[in-house]
């Protein structure tokens, strides 16, 4: 079955990078888009952004661009999601999700990374 | 960009009723481009219903989506709460090549 699984805690100082990945299995990598959501403590959804496995394309969010690289490994079916010039407002579960072409929703979602920036 | 605005920001439900969840879109939005989200804590969303009133794989009928064409106003439509149904709802949209997400509906139970 479908499963997206994503790296571990991070614990990151205010002006760091942090790269978190997604993992993809269960269908044909190169045939859904993956696209990044964060979520900070007690708060609502954010979109990031998006990349699509195939040519590896992207299409960032305003308010991340900029700052946010995403990329792909095909021979891996991996996805990476890195923020650069980290502050304490990026500290959020960062998830990555799944859409299949043009549908326009996300159907599976990875299980969320921690990423907290503390001085 | 558009901004959706759900309402209420808290529903106080008991098992057994009907909850009516809102959102708002700051302008005309496809109801094919609406969809909804299901949270629970410590949990990833959980997808719920597509273009504003398909149900998703594993949704049970209890769970229903209105709003048709363009418009703003959309509804999601519990009819009978389960204990499971206690949770965190979001609406998206799609537009302008980018997603944005309503802030949330949170479903206690009273």
């Amino acid at each position: 079955q479908v499963h997206l699984v994503q790296s571990g805690a991070e614990v990151k100082k205010p002006g760091a990078s942090v790269k978190v990945s997604c993992k993809a299995s269960g269908y044909t990598f190169t045939t859904y888009y993956i696209h990044w959501v964060r979520q900070a403590p007690g708060q609502g959804l954010e979109y990031m952004g998006i990349i699509s496995p195939s040519d590896g394309g992207t299409n960032y969010a305003q308010n991340f661009q900029g700052r946010v690289t995403m990329s792909r490994d095909t021979s891996t079916s991996t996805v990476y999601m890195e923020l650069n010039s980290l502050r304490s407002e990026d500290t959020a579960v960062y998830y990555c999700a799944r859409e299949r072409a043009d549908t326009l929703y996300f159907d599976y979602w990875g299980q969320g990374t921690l990423v907290t920036v503390s001085s | 960009e558009i901004v959706l605005t759900q309402s209420p920001g808290t529903l106080s439900l008991s098992p057994g009723e009907r909850a009516t969840l809102s959102c708002r879109a700051s302008q005309g939005i496809s109801s094919s481009h609406l969809t909804w989200y299901q949270q629970k804590p410590g949990q990833a969303p959980r997808l719920l219903i597509y273009g504003a009133s398909s149900r998703a794989t594993g949704i049970p009928d209890r769970f229903s989506g209105s709003g048709s064409g363009t418009g703003t106003d959309f509804i999601l439509t519990i009819s009978r709460l389960e204990p499971e149904d206690f949770a965190v709802y979001y609406c998206q949209q799609y537009g302008s090549s980018s997603y944005t997400f309503g802030q949330g509906t949170k479903l206690e139970i009273k």
